[in-house]
């Protein structure tokens, strides 16, 4: 494998369910993102994990509960879905640099190939 | 708070016309300007990127300059191709460690032969 990955490319399930979307980088980045894609919204950043700690967490509601176990692995935990939570689920990672010094520090983002989760 | 504004779509072109998409930013700091691609069924792929005013990215025909004076990333291709038909994404960066990227909402664009 190489790249990101993500399982399972379709999900669908009802509210009531619990599921679990996983992602997997091969690249040795020390950063993992998960985005939402909704249809004519912008991707809008849900979380992000650094070196496995969360340094980012925009507001999502706690139906979505990620796990970060190391460095190569993402899991984002589903539980009493809405409607409005169908969506594409984006994962990403990058290697951040170590420090602040040069001019040509970006982050540049690696995507998978996403999960489209449909809940009924 | 940062944000990014580009051109709404659809966009539908023939093969082998001329492309731009316009893509203007506001910032707080001094952001790393990228163009995302999504092609049917996947997730986003880099296209190109620039790092500082003046920059120009380019990548498979398609380029952007970084215009500090007007704060924007216009993407543009001379000829485009049936292949290119996606869903193409300006994107931010704040010269930070751990801060993520910042989208526009996407411009889907469709090339008939």
């Amino acid at each position: 494998e190489t790249g990101v990955t993500q399982t399972p490319r379709h999900l669908v399930m009802g509210m009531t369910n619990k599921k679990s979307l996983k992602c997997e980088q091969h690249l040795g980045h020390n950063a993992m993102y998960w985005y939402k894609q909704s249809a004519k919204k912008p991707l809008e950043l849900m979380f992000v994990y650094s070196l496995e700690e969360r340094v980012e967490n925009n507001s999502v509601p706690s139906r979505f509960s990620p796990e970060c176990p190391n460095s190569s692995h993402l899991f984002l935990h589903l539980h009493t879905l809405q409607p409005e939570d169908s969506a594409l689920y984006l994962c990403a990672s990058s290697q951040l640099p170590p420090g602040l010094a040069g001019g040509s520090i970006y982050n540049e983002q690696f995507f998978g190939p996403g999960t489209r989760l449909t809940v009924l | 708070g940062d944000s990014v504004t580009q051109m709404e779509g659809p966009v539908t072109l023939s093969e082998e016309a001329c492309l731009t998409i316009n893509c203007t930013y506001t910032a707080t700091g001094y952001p790393s300007l990228f163009w995302y691609v999504q092609y049917p069924g996947e997730g986003l792929q880099l296209l190109l990127k620039a790092t500082k005013a003046d920059d120009k990215g380019s990548n498979k025909g398609f380029e952007a300059t970084y215009r500090k004076e007007t704060t924007s990333f216009h993407l543009e291709k001379g000829s485009v191709q049936v292949s290119d038909s996606a869903v193409y994404f300006c994107a931010l960066s704040e010269r930070q460690a751990g801060t993520a990227l910042i989208f526009g909402k996407g411009t889907t664009l469709s090339v008939s032969s």
